[in-house]
């Protein structure tokens, strides 16, 4: 069965950090973009980041450039988002997310996972 | 970037009614593919791909879900309402970066 667990969410303070973790399974890791999806309480859905199959290419939104960072270890079957400098705007429900058919990010996500929740407050 | 609009932003409808949704872009997402994508997404869950490519349907995803359009208008329909369909759809379009998605249309009893 495919499927994607995110971990690593939880309270932080403004101007912390967190690295969310997203472990794959069921099917070949390395031949597929992965990607970082966030949804704000009571909002929309808004795309943050994606890498490419071989982690080659990364894209980033333009609130998270500069202060996320996406990372992929194939042979860890993992996908990563380190995020620093955590504002209270970026407090949401992290989803990672499976393109559909290539290791190019330019594709539908047919897979998510459960999600992770980010807090930032103090 | 590519602004995505959705229409209407909610609406009421009964088991076995028809449902269209609207998706603009606020550019043309048509070259050799169609680069739009629809999610359903209930509450507490994960969104879930019904279609993808403007008409092409998710494995899995019943057929009364289809997809048209081209250019930057595209629908979805739903041609029987059932139970289990009521949620929030957003379009998406994955033709460059940032990926958008529409706001979303909430279809409820």
């Amino acid at each position: 069965e495919v499927q994607l667990l995110e971990s690593g969410g939880g309270l932080v303070q403004p101007g912390g950090s967190l690295r969310l973790s997203c472990a794959a399974s069921g099917f070949t890791f390395s031949s597929y973009a992965m990607s970082w999806v966030r949804q704000a309480p009571g909002k929309g859905l808004e795309w943050v980041s994606s890498i490419s199959g071989r982690g080659i290419s990364t894209y980033y939104a333009a609130s998270a450039k500069g202060r996320f960072t996406i990372s992929r270890d194939n042979s860890k079957n993992t996908l990563y988002l380190q995020m620093n400098s955590l504002r209270a705007d970026d407090t949401a429900v992290y989803y990672c997310a499976k393109g559909r058919e290539t290791p190019n990010p330019y594709d539908a996500f047919d897979i998510w996972g459960q999600g992770t929740v980010v807090t930032v407050s103090s | 970037d590519i602004q995505m609009t959705q229409s209407p932003s909610s609406l009421s409808a009964s088991v076995g009614d028809r449902v269209t949704i609207t998706c603009r872009a606020s550019q043309s997402i048509t070259n050799f593919l169609k680069w739009i994508n629809w999610y359903q997404q209930k509450p507490g869950k994960a969104p879930k791909l019904l279609i993808y490519s403007a008409s092409s349907l998710q494995s899995g995803v019943p057929s009364r879900f289809s997809g048209s359009g081209s250019g930057t208008d595209f629908t979805l329909t739903i041609s029987s309402l059932q139970p289990e369909d009521f949620a929030t759809y957003y379009c998406q379009q994955s033709y460059t970066t940032p990926f958008t998605f529409g706001p979303g249309t909430k279809v409820d009893i």
